[in-house]
C-alpha cells in the first residue's frame, strides 16, 4: 500500500505571513493524483487543491499553491497572506489512478494561525 | 447544492446497544466510504464501496458492519458499541474508477455511555 507522511505535527504562521506544509509519499506507480484536505476544529472536512501526476505545472488556488516534486515524491502546500481562518488541521492524501477507489492519508499537520 | 448528508450530527448510545449511522449523497457518486475520526488523527478507513462491491479493510472489527441499498444512502451499523468506539464517523463519496477527489460529510459524533 502507498504510504504518506507528514513529518510536521504542528506548525504556526504569523496572520498575513506564509507557510509552508510538507508531504512526501512513496508509490511506484506514475498516474495518481495527490490532495490537500482542510479540517477545520469541529468543522467539515473540505478540499483545498488538488494535482495530478501527470500534469507539470504546479497547481494553485488563490492563496494556497502546491510544489510537486514528482521524482522525490514530494507534495508541499504553501499558503500565502495566512488569514484566521486557515487555522486547521490539514491532511495531505494520495489516490492511484489506476488500482482506484481508496485514498491513503496523512497524520495530519495542525496549523495555528497567530493575530 | 449536491452534497453528502449524515444524520444524525450527534449520536449518544449506551455500552453494548446498537446504534446505526445514516449517509446520503445526492453526487451520484459510484463510491461510498466510511471512515472513524479520532480525535486530531487522520480518517481511518473501515469500508468502502463500490456500486454494489462492498471493500472491508482487513483492520475493521467485527463488530462494524455496512449497508448500501442503493446509489444515494450508505449505513454504518455497529452491532455492540464499546467505549473505543467513541468517534467522529466520517460519510465520503467519489467517482469511480480512480477519478478525482473525495467529497465529504460533515461526521456523526458518537459518544458511548
Amino acid at each position: 500500500a502507498q504510504t504518506v507522511t507528514q513529518s510536521q505535527p504542528e506548525m504556526s504562521v504569523q496572520e498575513a505571513e506564509t507557510v509552508t506544509l510538507s508531504c512526501t509519499y512513496d508509490t511506484s506507480e506514475s498516474d495518481y493524483y495527490l490532495f490537500w484536505y482542510k479540517q477545520p476544529p469541529s468543522r467539515q472536512m473540505i478540499l483545498v487543491i488538488r494535482q495530478e501526476a501527470y500534469k507539470q505545472q504546479n497547481a494553485t488556488e488563490n492563496r494556497f499553491s502546491v510544489n510537486f516534486q514528482k521524482a522525490a515524491k514530494s507534495f508541499s502546500l504553501k499558503i500565502s497572506d495566512s488569514q484566521l481562518g486557515d487555522a486547521a488541521m490539514y491532511f495531505c492524501a494520495y489516490r492511484s489512478r489506476i488500482t482506484g477507489n481508496q485514498f491513503y492519508f496523512g497524520t495530519g499537520t495542525s496549523l495555528t494561525v497567530i493575530p | 447544492d449536491a452534497m453528502v448528508i449524515q444524520n444524525p450530527r450527534y449520536q449518544v448510545t449506551q455500552f453494548g446497544k446498537p446504534v446505526t449511522l445514516s449517509c446520503s449523497q445526492t453526487l451520484n457518486h459510484n463510491v461510498m466510504y466510511w471512515y472513524q475520526q479520532k480525535s486530531s488523527q487522520a480518517p481511518k478507513l473501515l469500508f468502502h464501496y463500490y456500486d454494489k462491491d462492498f471493500n472491508n479493510e482487513a483492520d475493521t472489527p467485527d463488530n462494524f458492519q455496512s449497508r448500501r441499498p442503493n446509489t444515494s444512502f450508505c449505513f454504518l451499523d455497529i452491532r455492540s458499541p464499546g467505549l473505543g468506539d467513541a468517534a467522529m464517523y466520517l460519510c465520503a463519496t467519489s467517482k469511480g474508477q480512480g477519478l478525482g477527489e473525495q467529497f465529504f460529510g460533515p461526521g456523526t459524533r458518537l459518544t458511548v455511555l
